[in-house]
């Protein structure tokens, strides 16, 4: 069964710099959420989209932006990197906002230097 | 403000030995509560979907209940393969996003 696509998995940046996260959906699934994992702690929800519109917000730094696109894979832009930024960062998706397994990608690592 | 607390944060078993996680939440309209399955750098892992107080789902050694204010994951006759972080979630109000518990690192010994 196809799963959810996340690129890269893994990123190396310098502090300053700008990042963006790429996440494909499971075919059908029409919302994607964005969750961030620092090492140790459990996902933190930043933000989500059903049918191409933004639905909820976390806690999502200013520094970050998403969207998602008419094909529903979204990106998750980070500028102005920090050091706190590291962590693993997962998409998932579902059939629709409510009440509805999420299915979560493998996730990006990203480490800032 | 919505929470999930889970117990015991790390359990250690002998292969063969059953147990119990618990997840215990306060939220403000419980919509569904999600156990998911994590390995080390891995995405969690979906296993069961509670929505309502007596409900519950089996799925080979694992079997999760639900109560008005906790659930249970019960694992029966663990493998060593079943060692990994058990996370509880929970959906709530009108908000579509999970709310995570801290999660259960499960170690099970041959």
């Amino acid at each position: 069964a196809a799963g959810v696509i996340q690129s890269p998995r893994h990123l190396i940046k310098e502090k300053r710099e700008t990042a963006t996260l790429k996440c494909y959906p499971i075919p059908r699934h029409d919302t994607v959420y964005w969750y961030q994992q620092g090492p140790g702690q459990d996902p933190q929800f930043l933000i989500s989209f059903y049918e191409k519109m933004q639905s909820d917000k976390g806690s999502i730094p200013d520094r970050f932006s998403a969207q998602q696109f008419s094909d529903y894979h979204s990106e998750l832009n980070m500028s102005s990197l920090e050091l706190g930024d590291s962590a693993l960062y997962f998409c998932a998706s579902s059939l629709s906002p409510y009440s509805y397994e999420q299915y979560f990608g493998p996730g990006t690592r990203l480490t800032v230097t | 403000e919505d929470q999930v607390t889970q117990s015991p944060e790390a359990l250690r078993l002998q292969e063969g030995e059953s147990s119990s996680l618990n997840c215990s939440y306060t939220v403000s309209g419980l919509r569904g509560l999600f156990w998911y399955r994590q390995d080390p750098g891995k995405g969690p892992e979906f296993l069961f979907t509670l929505y309502s107080a007596g409900e519950e789902k089996e799925k080979e050694r694992l079997k999760a209940t639900l109560t008005k204010k906790e659930s249970f994951l019960h694992i029966t006759a663990p493998k060593p393969e079943d060692s990994a972080t058990y996370l509880c979630a929970v959906q709530a109000g009108s908000q579509g996003n999970l709310i995570f518990g801290k999660g259960t690192k499960l170690s099970v010994k041959p």
